[in-house]
């Protein structure tokens, strides 16, 4: 869907280094979010923004940080990678927030990250 | 806490089989319920979703209908396409309030032969 766009789509990386993923979006939704995929555990979720500069730590936040700068890129950054963030990343918009749970959210593409 | 729970995969069928994904949720208060798919190098889209209890949510041939007694949402159509093959998520989120985030299943693979 061209509404949110992850970049870069795929990366390696070496132990140590900080990498940055970046979410975009068109549709001008408040709320963003970033999980993470990992076979066996489904989707669980890192962090989530609800405004700009507006950010909360998900179920599994440890080595991750977050910014939102505008309310069209959300940015995660993992400040020394290690191999146990090897995962394929999602992130997702939601027009609406938590009190409006009937509304699901739409996802990017997902970025696959390796991390040697 | 909140948590979902879904079968195993991968489930495997020939095409037109009947398929049956099960899923049953631990939750407070009235969530409401989700089922995503997930196609091969893609990112998830929602497939059907039930606010309430008896809801049944429809789309693509896919349906799966709100049980509050069993706590289930399972997931069924009734012919299977080569083209129905992916990752099939359940999924909830809470209508207490605070933490209305989405949560997941552990996702079922669903693989379709011809």
């Amino acid at each position: 869907d061209a509404g949110i766009t992850q970049s870069p789509r795929h990366k390696v990386t070496e132990t140590g280094t900080p990498v940055t993923l970046r979410c975009h979006q068109t549709e001008n939704h408040r709320y963003m979010y970033w999980y993470r995929q990992d076979p066996g555990h489904g989707l669980r979720l890192i962090h989530y923004s609800y405004g700009v500069k507006d950010t909360d730590k998900g179920e599994v936040s440890d080595g991750y940080s977050v910014s939102r700068s505008k309310t069209e890129d959300f940015l995660l950054t993992l400040e020394s990678a290690t191999s146990s963030q090897t995962s394929v990343y999602f992130c997702a918009i939601s027009e609406v927030g938590d009190r409006e749970a009937t509304y699901g959210y739409t996802f990017g593409s997902g970025t696959r990250l390796t991390v040697v | 806490g909140n948590s979902v729970t879904q079968m195993e995969g991968p489930v495997t069928l020939s095409e037109e089989a009947f398929l049956t994904i099960n899923c049953t949720y631990t939750a407070t208060g009235y969530p409401s319920l989700f089922w995503y798919v997930q196609y091969p190098g893609e990112g998830l889209q929602l497939l059907l979703k039930a606010t309430k209890a008896d809801d049944k949510g429809s789309n693509k041939g896919f349906e799966a209908t709100y049980r509050k007694e069993t706590t289930s949402f399972h997931l069924e159509k009734g012919s299977v396409q080569v083209s129905d093959s992916a990752v099939y998520f359940c999924a909830l989120r809470p209508t207490t309030t605070g933490w209305g985030k989405l949560q997941f299943g552990a996702g079922t693979q669903v693989v379709v032969t011809p």
